[in-house]
């Protein structure tokens, strides 16, 4: 069984404040590791497909960085404004699979005026 | 921009109902999938499909769920006898390519209420 894990699992920040959170996943018979955005009602949007070690990616204030030998990918949000409040979620594609994709818990994230 | 959409947004039924919910994927894109959450816990994997016909699918997929796509664009699930436990926000999704790195774009869910 795949397991996938992230934390924490809330956090509270106020803005200006930067942050970061951690995903792990299975190391061996890697393939992509994805970054979801997920607000309530929405549909969760994509933020980053990563898939090579020491791959780091960048979006506007948010960037992410990844180690598949060690298994972790972070997420970080450099000044973070009360429209990041979402949840963020981190999905593992790997082993033999044609596209599933094994979710962590999600991080939810609310940011504070 | 291109979205995938889903019907109903919440559907409510009695145990043992059929209920069949639909998605129409990007136009152009060929993979399609099946998530849901159950409240409380993670996102999980049900299906995907590919030139009509299951790809992959999980344990939790047996015989009381089945996926179809009727025409050039939608693309359905159907639970035939539904359970108290399938209540859960159900995600479809869609990928242009197969390779695991390709973006899955998703839907915004049905919500599944089973009484």
């Amino acid at each position: 069984i795949l397991n996938v894990e992230q934390s924490p699992q809330s956090l509270h920040v106020q803005e200006g404040d930067s942050t970061n959170f951690t995903c792990s996943f299975p190391s061996s018979n890697f393939y992509a590791l994805h970054w979801y955005r997920w607000e309530t009602a929405k549909s969760p949007e994509a933020l980053f497909v990563m898939t090579l070690n020491g791959d780091e990616k960048k979006k506007g204030r948010i960037s992410a960085t990844l180690n598949t030998k060690e298994g972790y990918s972070y997420l970080y949000i450099k000044g973070s404004q009360p429209e990041d409040s979402a949840t963020y979620l981190c999905a593992y594609a790997g082993g033999t699979s044609y596209g599933k994709l094994t979710f962590g818990q999600g991080t939810i994230l609310t940011v504070h005026p | 921009e291109p979205e995938v959409t889903q019907t109903p947004s919440h559907q409510v039924t009695q145990m043992g109902q059929e209920v069949i919910l639909r998605c129409v994927p990007i136009s152009n894109h060929l993979y399609f999938y099946w998530y849901r959450q159950i409240l409380g816990q993670k996102v999980e994997f049900l299906v995907s499909f590919y030139n009509n016909e299951i790809s992959e699918k999980s344990e939790i997929f047996d015989d009381q769920f089945s996926v179809e796509r009727p025409d050039g664009s939608n693309f359905t699930l159907k639970i035939r006898s539904t359970k108290l436990e399938d209540s859960a926000m159900y995600f479809c999704a869609s990928s242009g390519t197969s390779v695991s790195y390709n973006e899955q774009f998703f839907g915004p869910g049905t919500r599944l209420t089973v009484l």
